[in-house]
């Protein structure tokens, strides 16, 4: 089956600042990459996803990136800001199969 | 669209009781997953469904029990609950087409079990 790494575990950064996670996959079947964002208290929240046939896809302050041949994708913050502070989950999946989530990364952001 | 809700949101359980989480999603969606969710160890799939009446295991199904007799809902049962069954219960759905962009799952808000 699939499996999801995801670097680092936390991350602190400065307000204004770019935050990098990073998440390699294992199945080559895998095409579909979202990622979620989770407040405290509360479920996760698609925010930003992309297919295999595209190699990057911006939204805003936040983006990703895929690297297929490599079998890794990363979400890009730019300007970060304290309500960005939250877990992070990447994931993979393809068709009609379950989605592997990643363990996650805890995001402070400090004002 | 009140999207997907769970209940309760709160419970606490004494070993060996028993008990049914809710889960109801008002989006016509056919596929539906129960996870717990851990200190590092992210997201964990306990059980899911891909339509009415049926069910299929996940990574750790040992300890539930799951059934969806009506699409919009799916229960998760513990039937002689364990203190490793503390944890943070999420249910999620999603349509039954190929994963696209913006097609993945929608979360509800959670149910915090603890087990004593």
């Amino acid at each position: 089956g699939e499996n999801v790494e995801q670097h680092p575990s936390t991350l602190s950064v400065q307000e204004g600042d770019s935050a990098v996670i990073k998440c390699t996959y294992s199945d080559s079947a895998s095409n579909y990459f979202p990622w979620y964002k989770q407040e405290l208290g509360k479920g996760p929240q698609l925010i930003i996803d992309i297919r295999s046939n595209v190699g990057e896809k911006k939204d805003q302050r936040i983006a990703v990136t895929l690297n297929k041949t490599a079998k890794h994708f990363s979400l890009h913050i730019t300007e970060t800001q304290p309500e960005d502070s939250a877990v992070y989950f990447c994931a993979a999946g393809s068709g009609y199969s379950t989605l592997t989530f990643g363990k996650g990364t805890m995001l402070l952001v400090s004002p | 669209n009140a999207g997907v809700t769970q209940t309760p949101k709160f419970r606490v359980l004494k070993t060996g009781q028993s008990m049914t989480l809710l889960c109801a999603q008002d989006m016509n969606h056919e596929y539906m997953y129960w996870y717990r969710q851990d200190p590092g160890m992210g997201l964990r799939l306990i059980h899911y469904s891909v339509g009415e009446g049926t069910t299929a295991k996940g990574e750790v199904p040992d300890g539930y029990n799951v059934s969806r007799l009506k699409k919009q809902n799916f229960l998760l049962g513990l039937e002689s609950a364990a203190p490793s069954q503390t944890s943070v219960y999420f249910c999620a759905s999603r349509p039954a087409k190929p994963m696209t962009g913006g097609s993945g799952y929608t979360f509800g808000s959670g149910t915090r079990l603890t087990v004593v």
